[in-house]
């Protein structure tokens, strides 16, 4: 089965509301990543997370190991957040390669 | 931040031709990796580099070979292009795992004809 899950697949939101994303996983990790993506655009780094909590102006990072979980949450949105956003587990002792959940797809409303 | 480019941007080949991609960084990372992304599947690993000489099998290696003739090069080869390798290519690197944040390269999209 799939090692990293993501939820929802889909968001929409009127601006200014919050969102949090979710990323499950089944496996063993060492980090989990979380990336922005425009539509054919690249991969930005957002955070890069062994366990616990981190910030980013209105980003919120956390990575609860013992509960195989990791959680993106987004204050007062943006229409300018609206994009994909991927999270990426590092596998445990497997030379840091990453495995990507399937993202979710965020649209902010004016 | 680590600056990863790729060449070229886009692509079309022929089914048969051989591709080659491109990637370089800047940063002096040790890793470095080639992964496609299509519509259903998500970002999946294709080949990986932990130096200078070394080629690793990824989770999808079939139809692709790897080069890593410097640190900061890296190509993804295929020998006899097919249509199902129409996809969007990225390369990332980082440094050694674990606990090894990767920076991505802005993709390559390739269409094979």
């Amino acid at each position: 089965g799939q090692q990293v899950q993501q939820s929802p697949a889909s968001l929409v939101l009127q601006e200014g509301e919050n969102a949090e994303l979710q990323c499950n996983f089944s496996t063993s990790l060492n980090s989990m990543q979380w990336f922005y993506q425009r539509p054919g655009g690249s991969l930005v780094s957002l955070f890069y997370n062994p366990s616990g909590t981190k910030h980013s102006g209105r980003l919120t990072s956390t990575t609860v190991i013992k509960e195989r979980r990791s959680s993106l949450h987004i204050s007062s949105s943006q229409t300018t957040d609206s994009g994909t956003y991927l999270c990426a587990l590092e596998r445990y002792n497997a030379g840091a390669k990453l495995t990507f959940g399937g993202g979710t797809r965020l649209t902010v409303r004016p | 931040e680590a600056a990863v480019t790729q060449s070229p941007r886009n692509k079309v080949a022929v089914t048969g031709g051989k591709v080659t991609l491109s990637c370089n960084q800047t940063n002096n990372h040790n890793n470095m990796y080639w992964y496609r992304q299509d519509t259903g599947h998500g970002l999946r690993l294709i080949h990986y580099s932990y130096g200078a000489g070394s080629t690793e099998k990824g989770d999808i290696p079939d139809g692709y070979k790897a080069s890593r003739p410097s640190q900061e090069n890296f190509s993804l080869i295929l020998e006899l292009a097919t249509p199902s390798q129409t996809s969007v290519y990225f390369c990332a690197s980082g440094d050694l795992g674990g606990y090894a944040e990767q920076f991505f390269g802005p993709g390559t999209r390739l269409t094979v004809l």
